[in-house]
């Protein structure tokens, strides 16, 4: 299996500030075939379901407010919220879908500091 | 906008199955893949398998031996079994929409609220 690695597993962050979570794979998801990093993120709010964010590593979902954003490739990818607002308190985790099984971080919970 | 509705008791006893169903409104499942994932409480996401229109599944390797995932184009339909459960089968279980039509790219654009089934004598 594929495992991933977010960091830190918190963080705070000062509104308005800028938040990098971290995601590391143990192997490659890039698929050559299409050039394309099979790597998602999600947000995740108490008592809800995941959010999807970004995917393909770096593709914001319509209706994704453009403070998320996603780079990276190959085994190292980043999430980067611009500027934190209140409603992005929240675990975030990325995942492969590079390979089945499919496999998610352990997540990274964002607070406000 | 797709809704996803999952239905199923939310306890079950030890050594018995799991049976949750996951109806989708807004949308036909024939043209999308769909899996089930799960969440203890308090824990990280874990992906249990997924299934196309023409019920071809794959499963979660540490799953693989107990789990049956099934759809009903019918009724707009799929569900999920789980055998011989024990507590740690306790988890929050989500149905979920894979994000691009007709292909089995893993990354969900459209989650059920999700049910929590405990396992529990």
């Amino acid at each position: 299996d594929i495992v991933m690695t977010q960091s830190p597993d918190s963080l705070a962050v000062s509104l308005g500030e800028r938040a990098t979570i971290n995601c590391k794979s143990s192997q490659s998801v890039l698929s050559t075939s299409n050039n394309k990093n099979n790597l998602t993120w999600y947000q995740q709010k108490p008592g809800q379901p995941p959010k999807l964010l970004i995917y393909w590593a770096s593709t914001r979902k319509s209706g994704v407010p453009d403070r998320f954003s996603g780079s990276g490739s190959g085994t190292d990818f980043t999430l980067t919220i611009s500027s934190l607002q209140a409603e992005d308190v929240a675990v975030y985790y990325c995942q492969q879908y590079y390979t089945t099984p499919w496999t998610f971080g352990q997540g990274t919970k964002v607070e406000i500091k | 906008q797709v809704q996803l509705q999952e239905s199923g008791p939310g306890l079950v006893k030890p050594s018995e199955t799991l049976s949750l169903s996951c109806t989708a409104s807004g949308d036909t499942i024939r043209s999308y893949y769909w899996s089930w994932i799960r969440q203890p409480p308090g824990k990280g996401l874990e992906w249990i398998g997924y299934i196309n229109y023409s019920g071809s599944t794959n499963y979660n390797p540490s799953l693989k031996s107990r789990v049956t995932i099934s759809v009903d184009t019918s009724k707009n339909q799929l569900s999920l079994r789980l055998s011989s459960v024990t507590a740690a089968d306790t988890a929050v279980y989500y149905c979920a929409r894979h994000g691009v039509q007709w292909l089995a790219a893993g990354f969900f654009d459209y989650w059920a609220q999700g049910t929590l089934v405990t396992v529990s004598s």
